[in-house]
């Protein structure tokens, strides 16, 4: 069985100054890692993934995290953050070409002018 | 547009009542899922879809049930045996497993 951790529940931190959400993960097989985005009452978007290949990985919006095997961690990095990043960061893992994805507590980012 | 709409948004409802929650989806998923969200715990999910006419117990099934008569369906019922509905509930789909989940809006369910 797979588990997520996040270690953060929250972080709050200043505009333009950089962030990092860790996440650590356990599983006895391969996996996939995913990062989502909740805004306040709305669903969850996808923000970034990690299936095979490179380890670094990045999204559209300055985002990047880095699957580490041997730490089994794959921590969320933004070198200068918005008062817009503001919101609720979710790690999940899914087994390789698994139903059943596993999310984390959630971390709340809080970005202040 | 493609995606993923669930009704209704917010939900009221009285103790001893079965309530049913709506999701549809128009992307040509598979996969179908529904999760619930308490503040502090994440997602837990509570039952899944691999295809139509499928479905599985997730984590927290009991007092839940689902059904899948058609792809692009796959509507909730929280029946008066869940003794703490009171939640936000997720909807999502994907192509297949282990794939990127396309979440709805979510409904927040009150039970008064």
């Amino acid at each position: 069985a797979q588990s997520v951790t996040q270690l953060d529940s929250q972080v709050p931190v200043f505009e333009e100054a950089p962030v990092e959400l860790r996440c650590n993960y356990s599983s006895s097989v391969s996996v996939y890692l995913f990062w989502y985005v909740q805004y306040p009452n709305q669903g969850l978007q996808l923000l970034l993934k990690y299936l095979s290949g490179s380890t670094l990985v990045e999204s559209i919006n300055g985002f990047e995290a880095e699957f580490n095997k041997s730490q089994t961690s794959f921590h969320l990095r933004k070198p200068s953050v918005h008062i817009s990043d503001t919101a609720e960061y979710f790690c999940a893992v899914s087994e390789t070409g698994g139903f059943k994805t596993i999310f984390g507590a959630g971390t709340r980012l809080f970005v202040k002018a | 547009d493609g995606g993923i709409t669930q009704s209704p948004k917010y939900l009221f409802r009285k103790e001893g009542q079965n309530v049913t929650l709506s999701c549809e989806q128009n992307l040509n998923h598979d996969a179908m899922y529904w999760y619930r969200q308490d503040p502090g715990q994440g997602l837990r999910l509570i039952y899944y879809s691999q295809i139509v006419n499928d479905f599985q117990k997730g984590d927290i099934a009991e007092g839940y049930s689902v059904s899948r008569e058609k792809k692009e369906s796959f509507p909730l019922t929280v029946t008066s045996a869940q003794k703490n509905p009171t939640a936000f509930y997720l909807c999502a789909s994907s192509i297949g497993g282990g794939d990127t989940q396309y979440f709805g809006p979510g409904t927040r369910l009150t039970v008064l």
